[in-house]
């Protein structure tokens, strides 16, 4: 049973591109969380979706950001028009259930030239 | 604001030593308080979700008690090991509607054979 995915694990745009992250869950998981963990700082919660559905995204910036969980494939967290301080690793995690233990992926960095 | 404060930030022992760390964390709209270990260049790795005050759980050498009236939880390490060496991480769970999983700073723990 392979784990959580991500990819990429490295990632590294120009200020003002586009940076797509994707996160698959573990088999069976249909609950998926993301976490921003920047330089010298813990892990933020960011949002908590559902499949098809964005449960809590109150820790997501308002701008520039989206995320999504479709029916079929991955989860995708979206950052526009990206800016230096968006650097920072982000990790999804996913469940089996909500407030059941949370299986972490490896993480994908990203770093914004 | 929800805030979980964790305590040492980091701790050294000797191989042998058995040690242990505090989390706190909001008492009120309490829902469930996780433990993860975090090793350097790896994935946090669950260890206990505890939901109920007095829930003490055990996982080999490592075991975790919880106090939701007072809002803390202890995470204690019998006989540290070398491979012990890990941040240790709480995450508190609130019962407000969201889903949010605020995490603690965590404690690094160094293990010396």
């Amino acid at each position: 049973n392979a784990g959580v995915m991500q990819n990429p694990r490295h990632l590294v745009r120009r200020r003002g591109q586009e940076a797509r992250l994707r996160c698959s869950p573990m088999k069976g998981h249909s609950h998926v969380y993301w976490y921003r963990q920047l330089p010298e700082e813990g892990l933020k919660f960011m949002v908590y979706l559902q499949k098809e559905n964005i449960i809590d995204e109150s820790g997501m910036p308002k701008e520039r950001f989206s995320a999504e969980f479709p029916k079929e494939g991955p989860s995708i967290l979206r950052i526009q028009q990206v800016v230096r301080g968006d650097s920072a690793a982000y990790f999804c995690a996913s469940s089996p259930n909500t407030y059941n233990e949370q299986f972490f992926g490896p993480g994908t960095r990203l770093t914004v030239l | 604001i929800l805030n979980v404060e964790q305590s040492p930030q980091s701790l050294h022992v000797q191989e042998g030593d058995s040690t242990n760390f505090t989390c706190s964390f909001p008492s009120s709209n309490f829902y469930a308080l996780h433990w993860y270990r975090w090793e350097t260049a790896k994935s946090p790795e669950a260890l206990f979700v505890m939901t109920l005050n007095g829930d003490e759980k055990k996982k080999g050498r490592i075991s975790a008690t919880l106090n939701t009236k007072e809002g803390y939880s202890y995470l204690y390490i019998k006989g540290s090991q070398p491979e012990d060496s890990a941040t240790y991480l709480c995450a508190f769970s609130p019962d407000t509607g969201g889903f949010k999983t605020i995490f603690g700073a965590g404690t690094r723990l160094f293990v010396k054979a």
